[in-house]
C-alpha cells in the first residue's frame, strides 16, 4: 500500500532563515506531488505541483520555490522566510488520470 | 477564477443527529473529491465523487456535476465526527480548489 511522509511534523523558525520541508512517498511509481498551504483556520491552497522528476509548477507567486530531484522526493524551500509564510504545509500524492489525491500528516510552520 | 463556496460554515449537531452539507461550484470540473480534517490536521479521504451517489457506511455523497453542487450526508453523527469537512474540486491540468469547509462539532 501506498504512504506519504512529511517531515519535520513542526518547526520553529525566524525571520530571514531558510527553510527545507521534505515529502516522500512509498508504494507507487510515477506520482503527481503536490505542496498546499492552508492559513489558519482556512481552506488549503494549491503552491506547487509536479509530474515528474525535474518538473513543477507554481500556482501562485511566493516566497517559496519546490524540487523534485527524485521521483517519489518533493521539497519546499525559501531562502527568506517572511512572517506571511507561517501555516500549516501538506503534502498530497496522486497517480493516473483520475487524480484522485492523498495527503501527507503535515509541517506545522511557525515563523517568529 | 472558479469559486467553490461550502455551506454551512459552522454545524453543531448533538450527538445521533442528521447532518446535509453542501459544496457549490462555479463552473465544470473534472473531478470532486470530500475530505475530513481531524483535530490533528489530517485530511483523510471520504468520497471521490465527480458525479452520482457513494455510501460508505454512516456516510454519503452526491454529486449532480450538470447543476454543480455535492452534497455530503452524516446520519448518526458521533462525536468523533467532529472536524472540518472539505470539498475540492479539480480544473484541468492537476489544479485543485478547496472550499472554506465546514466546521463540524458533535456533542455528546
Amino acid at each position: 500500500s501506498q504512504t506519504i511522509h512529511q517531515w519535520p511534523a513542526t518547526l520553529v523558525q525566524p525571520v530571514g532563515s531558510p527553510l527545507s520541508l521534505e515529502c516522500t512517498v512509498e508504494g507507487t511509481s510515477n506520482p503527481n506531488l503536490y505542496w498546499y498551504r492552508q492559513a489558519a483556520g482556512r481552506g488549503l491552497q494549491l503552491l506547487f505541483y509536479s509530474v515528474g522528476i525535474g518538473q513543477i509548477s507554481s500556482e501562485v507567486p511566493q516566497n517559496l520555490s519546490a524540487s523534485r530531484p527524485q521521483d517519489r522526493q518533493f521539497i519546499l524551500s525559501s531562502k527568506k522566510l517572511l512572517l506571511s509564510d507561517s501555516g500549516f504545509y501538506l503534502c498530497a500524492w496522486s497517480v493516473g488520470l483520475e487524480n484522485e489525491q492523498f495527503f501527507g500528516p503535515g509541517t506545522r510552520l511557525t515563523v517568529l | 477564477g472558479i469559486q467553490v463556496e461550502q455551506s454551512p460554515p459552522d454545524l453543531i449537531l448533538q450527538e445521533g443527529a442528521n447532518s446535509t452539507l453542501r459544496c457549490n461550484f462555479s463552473d465544470s470540473v473534472n473531478n470532486l473529491q470530500w475530505f475530513h480534517q481531524n483535530p490533528w490536521g489530517q485530511l483523510i479521504n471520504l468520497f471521490y465523487i465527480p458525479s452520482g451517489t457513494k455510501q460508505n457506511g454512516r456516510l454519503s455523497a452526491t454529486t449532480v456535476a450538470t447543476e454543480r453542487y455535492s452534497l455530503l450526508y452524516i446520519s448518526s453523527s458521533q462525536t468523533t465526527d467532529s472536524g472540518v469537512y472539505f470539498c475540492a474540486v479539480e480544473l484541468n491540468n492537476n489544479d485543485m480548489r478547496f472550499g472554506a469547509g465546514t466546521r463540524l462539532t458533535v456533542k455528546p
